[in-house]
Protein backbone atom coordinates (compact mmCIF):
# COMPACT_ATOMS: atom_id res chain seq x y z
CA UNK A 1 0.00 0.00 0.00
CA UNK A 2 2.28 2.87 -1.41
CA UNK A 3 -0.08 5.49 -1.01
CA UNK A 4 1.57 8.75 -2.88
CA UNK A 5 5.64 8.11 -3.67
CA UNK A 6 7.41 10.87 -4.43
CA UNK A 7 11.44 10.85 -6.38
CA UNK A 8 14.14 11.17 -5.40
CA UNK A 9 14.30 12.15 -1.79
CA UNK A 10 16.82 14.87 -1.87
CA UNK A 11 18.83 16.30 -5.05
CA UNK A 12 20.86 19.53 -4.82
CA UNK A 13 21.33 21.28 -8.01
CA UNK A 14 23.14 24.17 -9.51
CA UNK A 15 22.19 27.38 -10.23
CA UNK A 16 20.50 27.05 -14.27
CA UNK A 17 20.32 22.97 -13.88
CA UNK A 18 16.79 21.79 -14.39
CA UNK A 19 15.28 18.54 -13.35
CA UNK A 20 11.90 17.34 -12.74
CA UNK A 21 10.10 16.18 -9.86
CA UNK A 22 7.98 12.35 -10.42
CA UNK A 23 5.19 11.90 -8.24
CA UNK A 24 3.03 8.55 -7.96
CA UNK A 25 -0.03 7.77 -6.59
CA UNK A 26 -1.74 4.61 -6.33
CA UNK A 27 -5.24 5.71 -4.62
CA UNK A 28 -7.10 6.44 -7.94
CA UNK A 29 -7.38 9.74 -7.30
CA UNK A 30 -8.86 12.31 -9.46
CA UNK A 31 -7.04 15.52 -7.86
CA UNK A 32 -3.14 15.63 -7.48
CA UNK A 33 -0.92 18.79 -5.77
CA UNK A 34 2.42 19.88 -5.68
CA UNK A 35 3.35 22.10 -2.58
CA UNK A 36 6.71 23.97 -1.44
CA UNK A 37 7.84 24.34 2.00
CA UNK A 38 10.14 26.64 3.19
CA UNK A 39 11.59 26.90 7.04
CA UNK A 40 9.80 27.85 9.58
CA UNK A 41 6.14 28.02 7.39
CA UNK A 42 3.44 26.39 5.92
CA UNK A 43 2.84 24.52 2.74
CA UNK A 44 2.06 27.08 -0.58
CA UNK A 45 0.69 25.32 -3.50
CA UNK A 46 2.64 25.39 -6.50
CA UNK A 47 0.43 23.82 -9.18
CA UNK A 48 -2.54 21.51 -8.72
CA UNK A 49 -4.93 19.49 -11.44
CA UNK A 50 -7.89 18.39 -11.49
CA UNK A 51 -7.89 15.04 -13.79
CA UNK A 52 -5.55 13.37 -16.38
CA UNK A 53 -4.29 16.16 -18.56
CA UNK A 54 -5.46 18.67 -16.90
CA UNK A 55 -3.02 21.58 -14.65
CA UNK A 56 -3.99 24.60 -12.64
CA UNK A 57 -1.50 27.42 -11.01
CA UNK A 58 -1.43 27.74 -7.65
CA UNK A 59 -0.48 30.28 -5.19
CA UNK A 60 3.24 30.05 -6.40
CA UNK A 61 3.36 29.00 -10.00
CA UNK A 62 6.49 31.19 -10.93
CA UNK A 63 9.69 29.17 -12.42
CA UNK A 64 7.30 25.89 -12.15
CA UNK A 65 5.82 23.52 -14.85
CA UNK A 66 3.86 20.70 -14.38
CA UNK A 67 2.38 17.52 -16.21
CA UNK A 68 -0.30 15.05 -15.78
CA UNK A 69 0.41 12.91 -18.81
CA UNK A 70 -1.25 9.45 -16.46
CA UNK A 71 -3.79 9.76 -13.90
CA UNK A 72 -1.84 8.40 -11.17
CA UNK A 73 1.53 10.73 -12.06
CA UNK A 74 2.29 13.97 -11.88
CA UNK A 75 5.60 15.79 -12.66
CA UNK A 76 6.95 18.92 -11.31
CA UNK A 77 9.38 20.56 -13.85
CA UNK A 78 12.19 23.18 -12.69
CA UNK A 79 13.57 24.25 -16.16
CA UNK A 80 16.68 26.61 -14.90
CA UNK A 81 16.67 26.40 -10.82
CA UNK A 82 17.63 29.60 -8.70
CA UNK A 83 18.83 29.31 -5.11
CA UNK A 84 15.45 30.68 -4.37
CA UNK A 85 13.74 27.66 -5.18
CA UNK A 86 15.98 25.71 -2.28
CA UNK A 87 12.92 24.16 -0.28
CA UNK A 88 10.92 21.03 0.74
CA UNK A 89 8.59 19.92 -2.18
CA UNK A 90 5.20 17.70 -1.03
CA UNK A 91 2.85 16.02 -3.80
CA UNK A 92 -0.70 15.21 -2.46
CA UNK A 93 -3.72 13.54 -3.66
CA UNK A 94 -7.35 13.50 -3.00
CA UNK A 95 -10.48 12.35 -4.20
CA UNK A 96 -12.72 15.01 -5.69
CA UNK A 97 -15.51 15.34 -2.64
CA UNK A 98 -14.31 18.26 -0.63
CA UNK A 99 -14.84 16.44 2.96
CA UNK A 100 -11.68 14.21 1.44
CA UNK A 101 -8.71 15.35 3.03
CA UNK A 102 -5.29 15.29 0.83
CA UNK A 103 -2.96 12.08 1.06
CA UNK A 104 0.44 13.57 1.18
CA UNK A 105 4.34 12.35 -0.16
CA UNK A 106 7.40 12.28 2.57
CA UNK A 107 8.63 15.34 0.67
CA UNK A 108 11.88 15.96 -1.32
CA UNK A 109 14.11 17.85 0.22
CA UNK A 110 15.81 20.40 -2.89
CA UNK A 111 19.13 22.43 -2.27
CA UNK A 112 19.99 24.85 -5.44
CA UNK A 113 23.53 25.84 -5.12
CA UNK B 1 -8.62 35.02 -0.71
CA UNK B 2 -8.51 32.42 2.41
CA UNK B 3 -6.46 33.44 4.96
CA UNK B 4 -4.73 30.77 8.07
CA UNK B 5 -3.46 32.49 11.29
CA UNK B 6 -2.09 30.30 13.73
CA UNK B 7 -0.98 32.87 16.87
CA UNK B 8 0.91 30.27 18.58
CA UNK B 9 4.83 29.66 17.06
CA UNK B 10 5.70 27.41 19.92
CA UNK B 11 3.79 25.63 22.56
CA UNK B 12 5.10 23.45 25.22
CA UNK B 13 3.30 20.72 27.37
CA UNK B 14 4.05 18.14 29.89
CA UNK B 15 3.36 14.18 29.31
CA UNK B 16 -0.10 13.92 30.08
CA UNK B 17 -1.24 17.09 30.83
CA UNK B 18 -3.64 18.89 28.13
CA UNK B 19 -2.09 21.88 24.98
CA UNK B 20 -4.36 23.69 23.26
CA UNK B 21 -3.51 25.21 19.58
CA UNK B 22 -5.19 28.09 17.90
CA UNK B 23 -6.21 28.50 14.57
CA UNK B 24 -8.14 31.24 12.92
CA UNK B 25 -8.99 31.85 9.04
CA UNK B 26 -11.19 34.52 6.89
CA UNK B 27 -12.93 33.54 4.25
CA UNK B 28 -16.14 35.13 2.46
CA UNK B 29 -16.69 30.99 1.65
CA UNK B 30 -20.06 29.60 3.18
CA UNK B 31 -19.21 26.23 2.48
CA UNK B 32 -15.57 24.58 3.59
CA UNK B 33 -13.20 22.28 5.16
CA UNK B 34 -10.81 22.77 8.40
CA UNK B 35 -8.10 19.77 8.90
CA UNK B 36 -4.96 19.61 10.94
CA UNK B 37 -2.31 18.18 10.16
CA UNK B 38 1.01 16.72 12.12
CA UNK B 39 4.29 16.87 10.91
CA UNK B 40 6.71 14.98 12.78
CA UNK B 41 10.35 15.61 12.59
CA UNK B 42 10.08 12.79 9.92
CA UNK B 43 8.44 15.54 7.88
CA UNK B 44 5.37 13.45 6.60
CA UNK B 45 2.38 15.04 6.97
CA UNK B 46 -0.42 13.18 8.59
CA UNK B 47 -4.07 14.41 9.24
CA UNK B 48 -5.22 14.51 12.57
CA UNK B 49 -8.72 15.56 12.56
CA UNK B 50 -11.37 17.33 9.88
CA UNK B 51 -14.12 19.31 10.52
CA UNK B 52 -16.79 20.15 8.03
CA UNK B 53 -18.33 23.79 8.47
CA UNK B 54 -21.76 22.47 8.15
CA UNK B 55 -22.12 20.24 11.12
CA UNK B 56 -22.27 22.09 14.24
CA UNK B 57 -20.56 19.17 16.51
CA UNK B 58 -17.43 19.43 16.86
CA UNK B 59 -15.04 16.84 15.49
CA UNK B 60 -12.92 14.05 18.25
CA UNK B 61 -10.49 11.35 17.11
CA UNK B 62 -8.95 9.71 20.50
CA UNK B 63 -7.48 12.26 22.19
CA UNK B 64 -7.71 14.97 19.43
CA UNK B 65 -10.82 17.50 19.89
CA UNK B 66 -11.66 20.41 18.00
CA UNK B 67 -13.51 24.05 18.90
CA UNK B 68 -15.49 25.14 16.02
CA UNK B 69 -16.65 28.46 16.28
CA UNK B 70 -17.71 28.99 12.57
CA UNK B 71 -19.02 33.12 13.40
CA UNK B 72 -15.71 33.57 15.39
CA UNK B 73 -13.71 31.74 12.26
CA UNK B 74 -11.72 29.52 14.61
CA UNK B 75 -11.20 26.25 14.45
CA UNK B 76 -8.58 25.19 17.85
CA UNK B 77 -7.04 22.02 18.46
CA UNK B 78 -6.92 20.05 21.97
CA UNK B 79 -4.53 17.28 22.98
CA UNK B 80 -5.60 15.30 25.77
CA UNK B 81 -3.35 13.12 27.63
CA UNK B 82 -0.20 14.49 25.50
CA UNK B 83 2.54 11.64 24.76
CA UNK B 84 5.66 11.92 23.47
CA UNK B 85 5.25 10.91 20.51
CA UNK B 86 2.80 14.21 19.94
CA UNK B 87 6.13 16.25 19.19
CA UNK B 88 5.46 17.95 15.90
CA UNK B 89 4.33 20.72 14.09
CA UNK B 90 0.84 21.22 13.76
CA UNK B 91 -0.76 22.96 10.88
CA UNK B 92 -3.99 24.25 10.75
CA UNK B 93 -5.81 24.06 7.02
CA UNK B 94 -8.60 25.60 4.97
CA UNK B 95 -10.65 23.76 1.80
CA UNK B 96 -13.43 25.69 -0.05
CA UNK B 97 -14.13 25.49 -3.52
CA UNK B 98 -11.70 23.57 -5.56
CA UNK B 99 -10.15 21.37 -3.38
CA UNK B 100 -7.30 23.77 -2.82
CA UNK B 101 -5.71 23.75 0.99
CA UNK B 102 -4.73 27.03 2.52
CA UNK B 103 -1.53 25.90 5.62
CA UNK B 104 -1.35 28.31 8.39
CA UNK B 105 1.81 29.11 9.24
CA UNK B 106 2.36 26.31 12.10
CA UNK B 107 2.81 25.73 15.45
CA UNK B 108 5.45 23.73 17.02
CA UNK B 109 4.69 21.60 20.28
CA UNK B 110 7.25 19.59 22.40
CA UNK B 111 5.83 17.39 24.86
CA UNK B 112 8.03 16.97 27.76
CA UNK B 113 8.58 14.18 30.04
Amino acid sequence: NAGVTQTPKFRVLKTGQSMTLLCAQDMNHEYMYWYRQDPGMGLRLIHYSVGEGTTAKGEVPDGYNVSRLKKQNFLLGLESAAPSQTSVYFCASSYWRGNQPQHFGDGTRLSIL
Amino acid sequence: AQTVTQSQPEMSVQEAETVTLSCTYDTSENNYYLFWYKQPPSRQMILVIRQEAYKQQNATENRFSVNFQKAAKSFSLKISDSQLGDTAMYFCAFKAAGNKLTFGGGTRVLVKP
